[in-house]
Parts: structure tokens; sequence; C-alpha cells
């Protein structure tokens, strides 16, 4: 079982449509991480959150929006998507962001597909 | 800036003969590298971090890598495969950014068991 939970499994969502991805840690990690994976592609990263604030963004479009409400939970807000943004998205955490000895631990990601 | 090459996209082996997956680096300071496995329709699990303390390093499920600086290569051996073996795996390397534990992933390797 993993220890990051991702809800939900799977998503369809319209262009116009808006919906939020959600994720949980409860391993007392102080950074989580947003990535996107495309088929038979290795992981891209999007976004990173330290402390519960915003410290990476990979240049990632406005149509995606990221939210830390506390140290346990990270949402991604999607609205106005492509059908090229369709994807695994994963999100992860570790203990620390700075520290070169913490792994992420991943989630197990939601399929996210736009129609 | 620092990244991971992996060569081959695809290994086939037999159950029960080795396997060596090939990883190698490029950095300008010291790297801290890492081996993921994925599965289907799943997020990815850490199998083993280099992070200086020892050249070889042993991981999960009998997986093993071996740090050589002169080569620059972090290659991931397995003395005898598994059915369960089957998946995914990437390389990955961390590159300090700010506050951000930024991992960058190799291309990765898919391999495939044949009974």
């Amino acid at each position: 079982d993993t220890e990051v939970t991702q809800t939900p499994k799977h998503l369809v969502m319209g262009m116009t449509n808006k919906k939020s991805l959600k994720c949980e840690q409860h391993m007392g990690h102080r950074a989580m991480y947003w990535y996107k994976q495309k088929a038979k592609k290795p992981p891209e990263l999007m976004f990173v959150y330290s402390y519960e604030k915003l410290s990476i963004n990979e240049s990632v479009p406005s149509r995606f929006s990221p939210e830390c409400p506390n140290s346990s939970l990270l949402n991604l807000h999607l609205h106005a998507l492509q059908p090229e943004d369709s994807a695994l998205y994963l999100c992860a955490s570790s203990q620390e962001s700075g520290g070169y000895n913490s792994p992420l631990h991943f989630g197990n990601g939601t399929r996210l597909t736009v129609t | 800036a620092q990244s991971v090459t992996q060569l081959g996209s695809h290994v086939s082996v037999s159950e029960g003969a080795l396997v060596l997956l090939r990883c190698n680096y490029s950095s300008s300071v010291p790297p801290y590298l890492f081996w993921y496995v994925q599965y289907p329709n799943q997020g990815l699990q850490l199998l083993l971090k280099y992070t200086s303390a020892a050249t070889l390093v042993k991981g999960i499920n009998g997986f093993e890598a071996e740090f050589k600086k002169s080569e620059t290569s972090f290659h991931l051996t397995k003395p005898s495969a598994h059915m369960s073996d089957a998946a995914e795996y990437f390389c990955a390397v961390t590159a300090f950014k700010a506050a951000g534990n930024k991992l960058t992933f190799g291309g990765g390797t898919r391999v495939l068991v044949k009974p």
C-alpha cells in the first residue's frame, strides 16, 4: 500500500470543466510535488511545495493551479484544459525539499483524460 | 545542469537470468542517484539510492547498483530475474535548486521477463 493517497484514480473532463486532483500524506513530510507523466515517458516535474509554500513552478500553464492547504494535503486545480493535458498525474512527498538524502514517495496517480 | 541517460528503452531477460539496466549521469557536482520502479497502473517505488556513503548500494527486491565515478555510471543489476520484475525502471538524479529537491528522470527502461 502506498503512503501517498491520490484521488480520484481516474478523471474524465471536458475542456470547459473545472476539476481538482487531491493528494494526502501522513508521513510528516514537509515537501510535496506534482509530476505529469505521459504514456511511455518519464515523469516531468510541475510544482514543488516546501513547508506549504510554492518553491518551484516549472513554467506550467496557468490552467493548472496548485494549492497546499496544509502540510498533509496537496491539490491541483484544473480549468480549461486541452486534450494534450491527458496524462497520469503523480503526487509525491519527501521528508524535506532540500535534502539529497530524502527520497520521494509517490502516490499511484490520477489518470486524467480531457475530451 | 544534471541529467541521466538510460541505455536501452527495452530489455528482455529470461527468468533466472541476470538483469542489467544501464544508467549514465552527467553532473558538475557530486550527484545523488536513485533507481525507481513503476509497475503498471501504479506510481513509482524507490528501489535504492546513492548518497556517497558507499559505491555499492543494495536495494529492495534483490537489486543493487554500483556507482562508478570514472565511468559516470550507476548501473542496476539483479542476479536472477523473477517474473514479478517485469516493470518500467527509471534512473534519476537530484539537482539542488532553491528550496526544491528536483528529481530528474532518465527515459526509462521497460523490462520484460520471459518464462
